[in-house]
């Protein structure tokens, strides 16, 4: 079966360093993966999505990067963190159809 | 990408049933619509997904008239752990990106 892991959980961070959140999945192959930000009482706001190794597309411009080192690997980042980008982290992959399957997530706070 | 539109808030009782509607004027031929749902804290959940007519499992029935330009998830006797945002999404299988939009969401609040 396929399971979809997040680290870390919870992260706090001071203004202006950086950030590495991975985002790993088990037990398929070339998956579409996506990195949301949910803010306190908001919706999902979809930042990164990816069809394979490499191929990055962003529906934002923002302050964060993602990647795709592997092919069941999504990696986001930041090279100075703002106040803005605290909230609720998720990683998520579809296969073939476009059920989305989603990661626990983490919490980032910015202070 | 079709656009929807859902109530921003539900409340209900233990055991009733709740009816949630979305609309999605636009969307296109080629259109799914799928529902999800999130707890506090954690990523949503797949609850079901539908092209037309009605689909239902064990957990949720999908209302889907003819013209497909809204659809009604059916929570049947609800509890107080179906508490949640609930989320309805327009998109095309296989499209590729399979990009879907999250909006607001629908929060359903379950009472004793």
């Amino acid at each position: 079966s396929q399971t979809i892991h997040q680290w870390p959980a919870t992260l706090v961070q001071p203004v202006g360093s950086p950030l590495s959140l991975e985002c790993t999945v088990e037990g398929t192959s070339n998956p579409n993966l996506y990195w949301y930000r949910q803010a306190a009482g908001r919706g999902l706001q979809l930042l990164f999505y990816s069809v394979g190794i490499g191929q990055i597309s962003s529906e934002v411009p923002q302050n964060l990067s993602a990647s795709r080192p592997q092919d069941r690997q999504f990696i986001l980042s930041s090279k100075k963190l703002l106040l803005s980008d605290s909230g609720f982290y998720l990683c998520a992959w579809a296969g073939a159809g476009n059920e989305q399957f989603f990661g626990p997530g983490t919490r980032l706070t910015v202070l | 990408l079709a656009k929807t539109t859902q109530p921003i808030s539900m409340d209900s009782y233990e055991g009733q049933e709740v009816n949630i509607t979305c609309s999605h004027n636009n969307i296109a031929t080629n259109d799914y619509i799928t529902w999800y749902q999130q707890f506090p804290s954690q990523g949503p959940r797949f609850i079901i997904q539908g092209y037309k007519t009605k689909v239902k499992n064990e957990v949720a029935s999908l209302f889907i008239p003819a013209d497909r330009k809204s659809s009604t998830l059916s929570l049947p006797r609800v509890s107080l752990s179906d508490t949640a945002v609930y989320y309805c999404l327009v998109g095309a299988l296989n499209s590729g990106y399979s990009t879907l939009t999250f909006g607001k969401g629908t929060m359903l609040l379950v009472s004793p």
